[in-house]
């Protein structure tokens, strides 16, 4: 069964730099995109982009165009997703997730929660 | 991009139905057939249950179903259960179809009474 393990739990001052990985197995890596996805306590999930694991093309939600990139390494098996300018609005949990061909994500990653706070 | 609109909350009786709607735009639920329903417990990652409108993964009960008109999607859950209280996200794909992006509701919290 496919699984995606999530790196751990980061604490970030404002105005800071995250890079969270997520490292698939089980699959073939680049016969799936990969999908970011956070959420912010006690709120709605919140989609941030996705990447093409085989030739490496990426979109970005607009609300995060120009502070998050996401790369992949096809060696490790493993995307990155890092976010940069942290805010104290970026504390969230930020979750990976397979898309399973044109459309649902599953499985999802375990979850790194990112706390930004001076 | 927009978030779809979820009502906030429903609730039902074990053994009644219950429906969730979600309401996107005709760039996204009304454009594409690739609309995703997710149950997520407290403190848990998000679990897939309908994707591609009506279809269910391996393993989930054919208690959930998906249906979609227009610019609305909908989740139906039938002989509602205790386990199936839980937040409930609809997702949508949008945008071009060459590079697609993805928009998920509000979400709804299902309280079974």
């Amino acid at each position: 069964q496919a699984q995606l393990m999530q790196s751990g739990a980061e604490m970030k001052k404002p105005g800071a730099s995250v890079k969270v990985s997520c490292k698939a197995s089980r699959y073939t890596f680049t016969n799936y995109a990969l999908q970011w996805v956070r959420q912010a306590p006690g709120q709605r999930l919140e989609w941030m982009g996705w990447i093409n694991t085989d030739n490496g093309n990426t979109k970005y939600s607009q609300k995060f165009q120009g502070r998050v990139t996401i790369t992949r390494d096809t060696s490790a098996s493993t995307v990155y997703m890092e976010l940069s300018s942290l805010r104290s609005e970026d504390t969230a949990i930020y979750y990976c997730a397979r898309r399973q061909g044109l459309d649902g994500f599953d499985p999802w990653g375990q979850g790194t929660l990112v706390t930004v706070s001076s | 991009q927009s978030a779809l609109t979820q009502p906030a909350s429903v609730s039902g009786s074990p053994g009644q139905s219950i429906t969730i709607s979600c309401t996107g735009t005709t760039s996204d639920v009304g454009t594409y057939n690739l609309v995703s329903w997710y149950q997520q417990h407290p403190g848990k990652a998000p679990k897939l249950i309908i994707y591609e409108v009506n279809k269910r993964p391996s393993g989930i009960s054919n208690r959930f179903s998906g249906s979609k008109s227009g610019n609305t999607a909908s989740l139906t859950i039938s002989g509602l259960q205790a386990e199936d209280e839980a937040d409930y996200y609809c997702c949508s794909c949008a945008g071009s179809a060459t590079l697609p992006y993805w928009v998920f509701g509000g979400g709804t919290k299902l309280t079974v009474l």
